[in-house]
């Protein structure tokens, strides 16, 4: 069992408006990543950190920003959203990379309106 | 045009049968396939990851198959339940980098 924690995990807000989608894993990971899905479509990865202080941006662009002060921590911020943000946005942590299991969260439902 | 290519997009099947999953990819140089589960609604959860140096894997009722040769992977379900229910989705790892390449998975209805 995952111990990587989500929240909110269903959200409508209006547009314009900023938010903040918290993950937080217990597991000691170094890695996490945040990942963004629609409907029937495939992961793409929209943010990554090695460590703590440590953030990259993945392939898809994203208007999001994240942060990493703590291991455990990986908060993602929409300073101002828009209807096009709207998606599923799945927040991941290994332990390392290779083979290592990917351990996901049970995501955030984003709706803009 | 993802690298990851999935078959069938959809699937149903009634409860108890078998049913086999496809993945073929062409993502270069390879470093390791994985399988994963996700349920609607929910986070993927890890099924299987192989390397190219394996060929079967198997998870419970789950079988990963792999063949590095023609870049096809397949996964297959015995005896299936209606838990088992769900989108199956295979992800690529490339060498030398931290990029994994998804499938849009398979969406798989047990039916009683």
């Amino acid at each position: 069992e995952a111990d990587i924690y989500q929240t909110p995990r269903y959200l409508v807000i209006g547009t314009g408006k900023k938010i903040t989608l918290e993950c937080s894993q217990t597991m000691g990971h170094d890695k996490m990543y945040w990942y963004q899905q629609d409907p029937g479509m495939e992961l793409h990865l929209i943010h990554y950190s090695y460590g703590v202080n440590s953030t990259e941006k993945g392939d898809l662009s994203s208007e999001s920003t994240v942060s990493r002060i703590r291991t455990e921590h990986f908060p993602l911020t929409l300073e101002s959203a828009r209807p096009s943000h709207t998606s599923q946005y799945l927040c991941a942590s290994s332990e390392g990379t290779g083979t290592n299991t990917i351990y996901f969260g049970e995501g955030s439902w984003l709706t803009v309106v | 045009k993802n690298q990851v290519e999935q078959s069938p997009q959809s699937l149903i099947i009634l409860e108890g049968k078998n049913c086999t999953l496809q993945c073929n990819y062409t993502v270069s140089p390879f470093s390791n396939l994985r399988w994963y589960k996700q349920d609607t609604g929910r986070g993927p959860v890890s099924l299987t990851i192989m390397t190219f140096s394996e060929n079967t894997k198997s998870n419970g009722r789950y079988t990963a198959t792999l063949d590095a040769d023609t870049k096809q992977s397949s996964l297959h379900i015995t005896a299936s339940q209606l838990s088992d229910s769900a989108s199956y989705i295979c992800v690529v790892r490339r060498f030398g980098n931290e990029k994994l390449t998804f499938g849009t998975g398979t969406r798989l209805t047990i039916i009683p």
